[in-house]
């Protein structure tokens, strides 16, 4: 149990466009969902938390019209990166938790290039 | 505030040897400790937590952790390494609920034959 799945696992796309990452919870329903992202060599960094319905919370320093988060149901979030350039070139991740565990289940992450 | 301190940020055993991966943490409130290993190009896979049960953790794939408070530590140990236990790990802690994780720096743990 509890897994969390994301799509596409790996995306190339041209500066100034825009592209959607898919989170989803597979069996079980996340009331909670976390994006992160994650630098070569280096550890994970919280970009925003969001709640099914409700706007997500985004930590210090990320731009959230850069970073759209939509949380519309206990089994999907989806990052949407707007006109990305180079420098959004990361592995991005999301985790899933609901309301009765204490656990984040963490998907297999996404790798952006930005060309 | 909370904090977590990968001690290594490499660690190399040979196949067959035991594995310890140290991890220091600091916290105001009693903690929830996890361990989560990635593979290269893969998500995060949760090994063992620690959420104020029993102070010895035991895993998957044979790993287990102890929590020391005296020592503020969780450190991660496997009695007999596997070439597929090369990956990275991190040393994970929340205070309360799961809502708020601090990772640490991760320890890229290598196999040799």
């Amino acid at each position: 149990g509890a897994v969390v799945s994301q799509h596409p696992s790996r995306v190339i796309c041209k500066s100034g466009t825009s592209v959607k990452i898919e989170c989803r919870s597979l069996d079980f329903q996340a009331t909670t969902m976390f994006w992160y992202r994650q630098f070569p060599k280096q550890s994970l960094m919280l970009m925003a938390t969001s709640n099914e319905g409700s706007k997500a919370t985004y930590e210090q320093g990320v731009e959230k019209d850069k970073f759209l988060i939509n949380h519309a149901s206990l089994t999907l979030s989806t990052l949407t990166v707007t006109s990305a350039h180079p420098e959004d070139s990361s592995f991005y991740i999301c985790s899933a938790m609901s309301g009765v565990q204490e656990t984040q289940y963490f998907g297999p992450g996404t790798r952006l290039l930005v060309l | 505030a909370q904090s977590v301190t990968q001690l290594d940020s490499h660690v190399s055993v040979s196949e067959g040897t035991p594995v310890l991966l140290r991890c220091n943490y600091s916290s105001s409130y009693s903690p929830s400790l996890f361990w989560y290993v990635q593979h290269p190009n893969k998500g995060l896979q949760l090994l063992l937590k620690y959420t104020s049960a029993a102070t010895l953790v035991k895993g998957i794939n044979g790993f287990e952790a102890e929590f020391k408070k005296s020592e503020t530590s969780f450190h991660l140990t496997k009695p007999s390494a596997h070439m597929s236990d090369a990956a990275e790990y991190f040393c994970v802690v929340s205070t309360g609920t799961a809502s708020k994780l601090t990772f640490g720096t991760g320890t890229r743990l290598q196999v040799t034959l």
